[in-house]
């Protein structure tokens, strides 16, 4: 099915452990996204890539790693998961030229 | 530096009347606004949109106005229905620098009361 998927729905972790968020898309879009949604401070941009083997660091880059081997996937890994690492994190994907984003449903992560 | 504010964390409104959402900005590089709504459970999904060209933007029941004097746009939605109770989002962009990045406000949560 055409669309933007994330993987998992939910996780539940241990402080200092690796996780990685999976995110894929059908469309071919340039552009894919990490945000996270936390009360008070809205989505706030994590990374971004332009293209397959090109990332760049957003708003809050620290403590996580990005890469884009693929055009179609786009995965966030945690290096060592701290509690404040506990939110709920969107993919997202754009055309290059449009500033609509399509978002994924979301993966609710819980560091413990 | 919260360069997108959403002063309202909720908002409450009567069903046939209008839902009125506000949004400040402090970057005057962002040329391009936009609302998402989102659901519980779900990801933000695109509204409306509106260029620093115009100063408003309609499209059914929902219309965005930018007053760019006042670094302010604000959404209405009339008349609101329950299905709009949700949470809006207000964003930017400055496409000058490129790479689409969207600058997201902290939401308000909008409740439609029948």
């Amino acid at each position: 099915d055409a669309g933007i998927t994330q993987s998992p729905r939910y996780k539940i972790t241990e402080t200092g452990r690796q996780v990685t968020l999976m995110c894929h898309q059908t469309w071919s879009h340039s552009y894919m996204f990490w945000y996270r949604q936390d009360l008070g401070h809205g989505l706030r941009l994590i990374y971004y890539s332009a293209a397959a083997d090109i990332t760049d660091k957003g708003e809050v880059p620290d403590g996580y790693v990005v890469s884009r081997s693929k055009t179609e996937n786009f995965p966030l890994t945690l290096e060592s998961a701290t509690r404040s690492q506990t939110s709920v994190y969107f993919c997202a994907s754009s055309e290059s030229g449009s500033y609509g984003y399509t978002f994924g449903s979301g993966t609710r992560l819980t560091v413990v | 530096d919260q360069q997108v504010k959403q002063n309202s964390p909720s908002l409450s409104v009567q069903e046939g009347r209008i839902s009125i959402l506000n949004c400040d900005y402090t970057n005057s590089m962002f040329d391009y606004f936009l609302w998402y709504k989102k659901y519980p459970a779900e990801g933000p999904t695109f509204l409306i949109s509106i260029s620093s060209i115009k100063d408003k933007n309609e499209d059914g029941r929902f219309t965005v106005f930018l007053n760019k004097s006042a670094k302010h746009l604000s959404l209405h939605i009339v008349p609101s229905q329950p299905g709009d109770s949700a949470v809006y989002f207000c964003a930017a962009s400055a496409g000058t620098q490129g790479a689409q990045k969207l600058v997201f406000g902290q939401g308000t949560r909008l409740t439609i009361n029948p």
